[in-house]
C-alpha cells in the first residue's frame, strides 16, 4: 500500500515563494507527480520526478529525495491565479501496474 | 488536439436509478482510467484499462460499479443502483502508456437524492 501525506492548507502573498511539502510510504516507486487542480476544474499536471534531485519549469520547481519518501513543490514569484489544489501523487512500479495514488491535496491560498 | 471528453458534465439523479458515465480518451493513448474525488476521501482510482481490457478494479468500491470498455476511443462507468453517497466527481485519465502522464477529462459531478 501507499500512505501519501501533504499539508491541508496553507496561505502565502502575492510576489513570495511558498513550498508545498509531500511524504510518502509506498511498496513500488516509479515516480512522483505534481498536478494543480483549481475550484470545479480537473487535476492539471504540473512536474514529474523519478530520479533525486530538482527539476526546475519556470516558475516551478518539484525536488524529490526517494530515501528519504520526500518531494516538494516550489512556487516562486506567486501570483493570484495559483490559489489552487496542489495534489502530489506516487505512481506504483510495473507490478502495481503504474497507477497514481493521490494524496488529499493542499489548499493554496494567495493573498494581495 | 482534444483532450479527455467526458459527459455529461453534471448528472443528478434519484437513489436507486441507474447511472452512466462517458468518457473518451486522447486519441493513441492506450490506458485509461477512472477516478472519485470526494472532500473526504480525496481522489481515489476505481479501474483502469490497458488497450481495452481492465487491469485493477481493486478500487471499485462494491458490485454496484461496473466499468467497460468497449473500444480505445469510449468508456463507460456504470452505478447500479445509485445511493446518496455515490455522490462525487468521476474523473476519466488517459495516458499514452502505463508510465506517462495522465490527463485528466473535465469530470461530471454526480449528485445522488
Amino acid at each position: 500500500g501507499q500512505n501519501i501525506d501533504q499539508p491541508t492548507e496553507m496561505t502565502a502573498t502575492e510576489g513570495a515563494i511558498v513550498q508545498i511539502n509531500c511524504t510518502y510510504q509506498t511498496s513500488g516507486f516509479n515516480g512522483l507527480f505534481w498536478y494543480q487542480q483549481h475550484a470545479g476544474e480537473a487535476p492539471t499536471f504540473l512536474s514529474y520526478n523519478v530520479l533525486d534531485g530538482l527539476e526546475e519549469k519556470g516558475r516551478f520547481s518539484s525536488f524529490l529525495s526517494r530515501s528519504k519518501g520526500y518531494s516538494y513543490l516550489l512556487l516562486k514569484e506567486l501570483q493570484m491565479k495559483d490559489s489552487a489544489s496542489y495534489l502530489c501523487a506516487v505512481r506504483g512500479n510495473s507490478n502495481s501496474g503504474y497507477a497514481l495514488n493521490f494524496g488529499k491535496g493542499t489548499s493554496l491560498l494567495v493573498t494581495p | 488536439d482534444a483532450g479527455v471528453i467526458q459527459s455529461p458534465r453534471h448528472e443528478v439523479t434519484e437513489m436507486g436509478q441507474e447511472v452512466t458515465l462517458r468518457c473518451k480518451p486522447i486519441s493513441g493513448h492506450d490506458y485509461l482510467f477512472w477516478y472519485r474525488q470526494t472532500m473526504m476521501r480525496g481522489l481515489e482510482l476505481l479501474i483502469y484499462f490497458n488497450n481495452n481490457v481492465p487491469i485493477d478494479d481493486s478500487g471499485m468500491p462494491e458490485d454496484r460499479f461496473s466499468a467497460k470498455m468497449p473500444n480505445a476511443s469510449f468508456s463507460t462507468l456504470k452505478i447500479q443502483p445509485s445511493e446518496p453517497r455515490d455522490s462525487a466527481v468521476y474523473f476519466c485519465a488517459s495516458s499514452e502508456t502505463g508510465p506517462d502522464t495522465q490527463y485528466f477529462g473535465p469530470g461530471t459531478r454526480l449528485t445522488v437524492l
